[in-house]
């Protein structure tokens, strides 16, 4: 059983489009994340998520908007891509005990 | 503020020989201090954890690392390298309910 799943993969779309990412975890943990991998590999936390509710939230545009149907979903809705928004997002979660991070594989999304 | 450094950008060792990456970490408070492996088109994958006790402590695949708190260090070790070792690696600080702050990582190339 996969820990923490998203899909798509890999996801190409045009500019201006509106996209989502799905993130699902089976570990019971409290928090969930998405962070953003630049090109240059450096990960930058986007947002958290912890009983539903938003307790996070870094610089990053309102064209991004997480939305937590329960506690083990978290989804990534981005819309009016830009050029710039072109990486690969993670998703990850965490228990409340203060173990580590558990990181989905991650969704390279390419903006054209 | 959290921040986590780790100087080497890219090291390139032979197959076989040890292997040390370095982490320097600055925070207010006694840190929870994590090692993450990426290889190639995957996700994070946890090598270690530091809590407490012991400075030194053993993870997956061989690695170890080790606290110093008078030099604000957690470098990883491995007394042999394999090929399969090669991948980023990412050294991470944060404590409970606190986000994590990841490094720039670190790139391992690994020579036959």
């Amino acid at each position: 059983d996969t820990a923490v799943s998203q899909t798509p993969k890999y996801l190409v779309t045009q500019m201006g489009n509106d996209k989502s990412i799905k993130c699902e975890q089976n570990l019971g943990h409290d928090t969930m994340y998405w962070y953003k991998q630049d090109s240059k590999k450096f990960l930058k936390i986007m947002f958290s998520y912890n009983n539903k509710e938003l307790i996070i939230n870094e610089t990053v545009p309102n064209r991004f908007s997480p939305k937590s149907p329960d506690k083990a979903h978290l989804n990534l809705h981005i819309n009016s891509l830009e050029l710039g928004d072109s990486a690969v997002y993670f998703c990850a979660s965490r228990s409340g005990r203060g173990d580590g991070y558990t990181f989905g594989s991650g969704t390279r999304l390419t903006v054209v | 503020a959290q921040s986590v450094t780790q100087p080497d950008i890219h090291i390139t060792v032979s197959e076989g020989a040890s292997l040390e990456l370095r982490c320097n970490y600055s925070y207010g408070a006694t840190p929870y201090l994590f090692w993450y492996v990426q290889s190639p088109g995957q996700g994070l994958q946890l090598l270690l954890k530091y809590f407490s006790g012991d400075t030194l402590v053993q993870g997956i695949k061989g690695f170890e690392a080790e606290f110093k708190r008078s030099q604000s260090s957690f470098n990883l070790r491995k007394p042999s390298v394999h090929w399969s070792d090669a991948a980023e690696y990412f050294c991470a600080v944060g404590a409970l309910g606190q986000n994590f702050v990841f490094g720039p990582g670190t790139r391992l190339s690994v020579l036959p």
